[in-house]
């Protein structure tokens, strides 16, 4: 895929403040969006879904926004914690199997 | 409740060697399978998806193979491994759900390092 070559971006968030992490999605007949956790050495794990037809989905301490007008999708977690560092990519989803598509991935990381 | 193993954790291999990799599922039926590889500090690739047995597609061509022998099992390999093999190899599973949500569940991966 074209976003596997890439080194990761890196956001840097005090610990406490709230973090924002943008994802743009290529293809505007995707219906299922995904946020996914990387912590270093482990295999991704699942945080929150949402679909086509919502905008907002809130859960623990994250919120996932999506503008299907401008094909962006974000995730915030509110009051940061060094538990939150890891890598998260943003996946999305255009028929049942068909396999996700994820984006490039951020590397987050926490400042205490 | 579904867990997936996925095996060896670890394992380093000279450039020309065979490899096997291999991926189990339990407490689903009939899920879709997944390769993906990650090279360090990079995204996710996927190499090879299954929605069933010895139903196999490829999606990136080079010297890996994958096979689905079992419902559950998925296994990648290659006869000759080459230097661009070494990577961090995940293992996911998915059941699509009634809604059309094809929500992948990961493995711990297999680190390859290739000498």
């Amino acid at each position: 895929g074209e976003n596997v070559g890439l080194h990761l971006p890196t956001l840097s968030v005090q610990e406490g403040d709230n973090s924002i992490i943008n994802c743009a999605y290529s293809n505007s007949a995707s219906d299922y969006f995904i946020w996914y956790k990387q912590e270093s050495g482990k295999g991704p794990q699942f945080i929150i879904d949402i679909r086509s037809n919502m905008d907002k989905r809130q859960g623990q301490r994250v919120t996932v926004l999506l503008n299907k007008t401008v094909k962006h999708l974000s995730l915030q977690i509110a009051a940061t914690q060094p538990g939150d560092s890891a890598v998260y990519f943003c996946a999305e989803s255009f028929s049942g199997n068909t396999p996700l598509v994820f984006g490039k991935g951020t590397r987050l990381s926490v400042i205490a | 409740s579904q867990t997936i193993h996925q095996w060896p954790a670890t394992l380093v291999q000279p450039v020309g060697s065979p490899l096997s990799l291999e991926c189990t599922v339990e407490g689903t039926s009939n899920p879709n399978l997944y390769w993906y590889r990650q090279a360090a500090g990079r995204g996710l690739q996927l190499l090879f998806y299954s929605v069933g047995i010895g139903q196999i597609s490829s999606e990136v061509p080079q010297n890996l193979s994958a096979s689905r022998p079992q419902d559950r099992q998925f296994i990648l390999s290659s006869k000759k491994l080459l230097l661009s093999d070494s990577g961090f190899y995940l293992c996911a599973w998915s059941v699509v759900r009634g809604s059309g949500a094809n929500v992948l569940t990961f493995g711990a991966g297999s680190r390859l390092t290739v000498l």
